[in-house]
């Protein structure tokens, strides 16, 4: 089945310690997100690519950087976690043109120490 | 600014139905979204509204007003297993989606 992956599901790291976390997409879709999401709050975007093309959300801090070194893989690197950066951090993807609806891997735990 | 409102929380009883209001203040709009989302679970698709009126499909129906900014959610017979957080959401002028915090649906027996 065409789906989104991402990999860890949980993952705890120590302030201050970097840590990347991965998605990757059998769907062959150009645009891929990353989400951050706090307990019953929306989603926030942090950056989404359309196929290579990065686009940085403004508010964005310069600790989360992300890569995208072809279609079916997305990176997102935390270089200095705080612990206000504990949260699940969502992988999505969509078409370009309609229906533009967006499919989300099932979420990465993060857990700052 | 953009901005979506959506109740908080909300309680149905099993087998009832329940409607979640979605408010949307968004710069230029090209369709809403529906999604749910399970605890500890990433949001799931449910609805898709681009031309006002309802959209059916089973369970779920979901309505639009685009001059009123309105949508609402419409659930029937209401199982334990919908008792989840929904999301309301739309994409703006710039195809980018607007996301509301989400009602998180409270299911009793």
């Amino acid at each position: 089945d065409a789906m989104v992956i991402q990999n860890p599901r949980y993952q705890v790291t120590q302030f201050g310690k970097p840590v990347t976390l991965s998605c990757s997409q059998t769907l062959n879709h150009n645009v891929m997100y990353w989400y951050q999401q706090k307990s019953s709050q929306a989603p926030k975007l942090l950056f989404h690519y359309y196929d290579k093309d990065f686009n940085n959300e403004a508010d964005t801090p310069d600790n989360f950087q992300s890569r995208r070194p072809n279609t079916s893989f997305c990176f997102l690197d935390i270089r200095s976690p705080g612990l206000g950066d504990a949260a699940m951090y969502l992988c999505a993807t969509s078409r370009v043109r309609e229906p533009l609806e967006q499919f989300f891997g099932p979420g990465t735990r993060l857990t700052v120490l | 600014g953009q901005n979506i409102d959506q109740p908080t929380e909300m309680t149905a009883t099993e087998g009832a139905i329940v409607q979640i209001n979605c408010t949307y203040q968004t710069s230029g709009f090209n369709g809403l979204f529906w999604y749910q989302q399970h605890a500890g679970e990433a949001p799931t698709f449910l609805s898709y509204n681009v031309l006002d009126g309802l959209e059916e499909k089973g369970r779920f129906s979901s309505f639009l007003s685009r001059s009123k900014g309105y949508s609402y959610l419409l659930l029937k017979e209401l199982q334990m297993k919908d008792s989840a957080s929904y999301l309301c959401a739309v994409v703006d002028s710039n195809y980018q989606l607007i996301w509301g915090a989400g009602t998180k649906l409270i299911i009793k027996p």
